[in-house]
């Protein structure tokens, strides 16, 4: 499984578009980027998965250049609730013998006021 | 509504002792995970299922036991040879196939006296 690494943390104001970069050098072409939201105490959510180019949702937008060795999860004006850790995760979707994920550290979001 | 259900919320063992933390979906997934999560850190893998009486290994399956005689249900036990076995367990489920879309339960917080 490809390896990746996020910042540790990040800051951000209320209603400011919050960019959270994603390195995965060893993408490989089967693979799958996808973000999830954690808050404390809870279960993951999943929040958006893309393979090249940009893919936007109700909640986000992930961009891939085209060398897929990075991707860049972008929330637009966030809120005090979007406070949470943001998992990157880098997969095969076609592989059915493991479908577990492998969860970092993620990135801390921490929205101020 | 369907959803995954973990119980209990809490949950306190003293050393030495077995325990079952229980999990239910009603989503009709075929694959089934268990996490364990501590303090500030991502998730890891204990043991995973793709069909009904078969399961995998994870990254930490030692001290833990599993069981899939249903479908629907997926059974943690940590058992007395798990050496720090305080922790947040988190229980997934998702289809085969598609996106790497995994539903969390809300976690079991388990510690031992």
């Amino acid at each position: 499984l490809a390896k990746t690494t996020q910042p540790i943390s990040m800051d951000s104001y209320e209603g400011q578009e919050v960019n959270i970069t994603c390195s995965h050098n060893n993408i490989a072409t089967n693979d799958y980027i996808t973000w999830y939201q954690q808050f404390p105490s809870q279960g993951p959510r999943f929040i958006i998965q893309g393979y090249k180019t940009k893919v936007t949702n109700e909640v986000a937008s992930l961009f891939i250049p085209a060398d897929r060795k990075s991707s860049t999860l972008s929330l637009p004006r966030v809120s005090l609730s979007d406070t949470a850790v943001y998992y990157c995760l880098v997969g095969d979707r076609m592989d059915t013998g493991r479908r577990a994920l492998t969860f970092g550290s993620g990135t801390r979001l921490q929205v101020q006021p | 509504d369907g959803g995954i259900t973990q119980s209990p919320k809490y949950l306190f063992r003293k050393e030495g002792q077995n325990v079952t933390l229980s999990c239910e979906q009603n989503l009709n997934h075929d694959a089934m995970y268990w996490y364990r999560q501590d303090p500030g850190q991502g998730l890891r893998l204990i043991y995973y299922s793709q069909i009904v009486n078969d399961f995998q290994k994870g990254d930490i399956a030692e001290g833990y036991s599993v069981s899939r005689e249903k479908k629907e249900s997926f059974p943690l036990t940590v058992t007395s040879a798990q050496k720090n076995p305080t922790a947040f367990y988190l229980c997934a489920s998702s289809t085969l196939s598609g996106a790497f879309e995994q539903f969390f339960g809300p976690g079991t917080r388990l510690t031992v006296l």
